[in-house]
């Protein structure tokens, strides 16, 4: 019979190259976003976060870059490594907990 | 490693039983957070505890509670466990009462309900 899962996004790059993952977010009053990056067996782990008040935050390797006209946002990873190989959550601030996306996964090929 | 801890890392049971899931926070949070990790459903927000008190509810079931204990650790009680309900559930702690701020998460207890 048909499986049924959560067919996530994948994005395949090369190693070196740089990734940008895309999210769009529902809520027109959030003011807080987040990108938190999940490995296999392991819990989320947080990335980046960036406020309302601003377009663009970076971090090592990484850009968060939110278009509040849009409701979207993306996390760009610069020289992507084998080791970035993962599912890759955004979250909006809803008030009263964080909302997560379905998740990119993200796979780095040699 | 993010300082949440969560026990088990692995259960498994059947149908109509109940199990208990135990979370301690980073230390000095005083929010925790569950949430419900399941193939078809993402992750999904169930509840947040802060300092003892429950502040915000999710999609949890009613065949679901949860508590905040004085030294701050907190357990996700499920009852009647369906096999709908298997799936990973994280804990996750942040130092405040405020949304607006990132979450520690747990590694998560897989839950397997035969």
């Amino acid at each position: 019979g048909e499986s049924v899962g959560l067919h996530l996004p994948t994005l395949s790059v090369q190693e070196g190259d740089n990734s940008i993952i895309n999210c769009a977010y529902s809520n027109s009053a959030s003011d807080y976003f987040i990108w938190y990056k999940q490995e296999s067996g392991k819990g989320p782990q947080f990335i980046i976060d960036i406020r309302s008040n601003m377009d663009k935050r970076q971090g090592q390797r990484v850009t968060v870059l939110l278009n509040k006209t849009v409701k979207h946002l993306s996390l760009q990873i610069a020289a992507t490594q084998p080791g970035d190989s993962a599912v890759y959550f955004c979250a909006e601030d809803y008030g009263y907990a964080l909302n997560f996306g379905k998740g990119t996964s993200l796979l780095v090929t040699p | 490693d993010s300082g949440v801890t969560q026990t088990p890392k692995h259960l498994i049971t059947a149908t109509g039983q109940r199990v208990t899931l135990r979370c301690s926070p980073r230390s000095g949070d005083l929010s925790v957070y569950w949430y419900q990790q399941s193939l078809d459903q993402g992750l999904q927000f169930l509840i947040q505890y802060y300092n003892g008190e429950e502040r915000a509810k999710g999609n949890i079931l009613e065949r679901f509670s949860a508590q905040q204990f004085p030294d701050l650790h907190s357990e996700l009680n499920l009852s009647s466990l369906e096999l709908g309900d298997s799936a990973l559930y994280f804990c996750a702690s942040s130092a405040g009462l405020a949304t607006n701020e990132k979450l520690f998460f747990g590694s998560g207890t897989q839950l397997s309900v035969l």
